[in-house]
């Protein structure tokens, strides 16, 4: 069963830095794309960025409303992705979900497991 | 980038009812590419349809996705009690800002 652990949420004051990481377990992590994608409390959903794996480089993506503020990461031998989080602002306080990328081809993708979530609030 | 509009904002229905909700985007797109997601209060959103036809391991068959170009559609054919959530289209990048499924 595909699992995936979000933790490090919490509160954090504007200007901050955090971590959030994302525990996964059944399956072979390191084959995947992981993503993660936010939502501002009774909002929507936002993508904010993803990593592909070591087979395509490894390479990131990023929304604009985050790059260069944002790292997400990814450690396969332990099965975890990060997401470092740095010069937080109020409006980065969301519900941060971890995401199992799947491709239909070299472009498209659809986010296909996700985890339970962890709240990072951004507040003085 | 692609905008996509879904409608209406908020469906109001009976159990046993027929749901029907839009999905617009802003250019054409590959209808490989659109994904449906279910979001019940207080959980993560859940992978329904991807392809925009093909339905994910363990979904009911009462729930159908279809469309192509820059419509794309998700059926609820018959209401269940926890069929009443709040519904995101996908593509790239890019969610829609949701249907909400209420009950009348």
């Amino acid at each position: 069963e595909v699992q995936l652990v979000e933790s490090g949420g919490g509160l954090v004051q504007p200007g901050r830095s955090l971590r959030l990481s994302c525990t996964a377990s059944g399956f072979t992590f390191g084959d995947y794309a992981m993503s993660w994608v936010r939502q501002a409390p009774g909002k929507g959903l936002e993508w904010v960025g993803f990593i592909r794996s070591k087979a395509y480089g490894g390479t990131t993506e990023y929304a604009a409303s985050v790059k260069g503020r944002f790292t997400i990461s990814r450690d396969d031998s332990k099965s975890i992705a990060y997401l470092q989080m740095n010069s937080l602002k109020t409006e980065d306080t969301a519900v941060y979900y971890c995401t199992r990328v799947r491709y239909y081809d070299s472009s498209g993708y659809y986010f296909h497991y996700w985890g339970q979530g962890t709240l990072v609030t951004v507040s003085s | 980038e692609i905008v996509l509009t879904q409608s209406p904002g908020t469906l109001s229905l009976s159990p046993g009812e027929r749901a029907t909700l839009s999905c617009r985007a802003s250019q054409s797109v590959s209808s490989s590419y659109l994904a449906w997601y279910q979001q019940k209060p207080g959980q993560a959103p859940r992978l329904l349809i991807y392809g925009a036809s093909s339905r994910a391991t363990g979904i009911p068959d009462r729930f159908s996705g279809s469309g192509s170009g820059t419509d794309f559609t998700l059926t609820i054919s018959r209401l269940e009690p926890e069929d009443f959530a709040v519904y995101y289209c996908q593509q790239y990048e890019t969610f829609g800002q949701g249907t909400k499924v209420e009950i009348k």
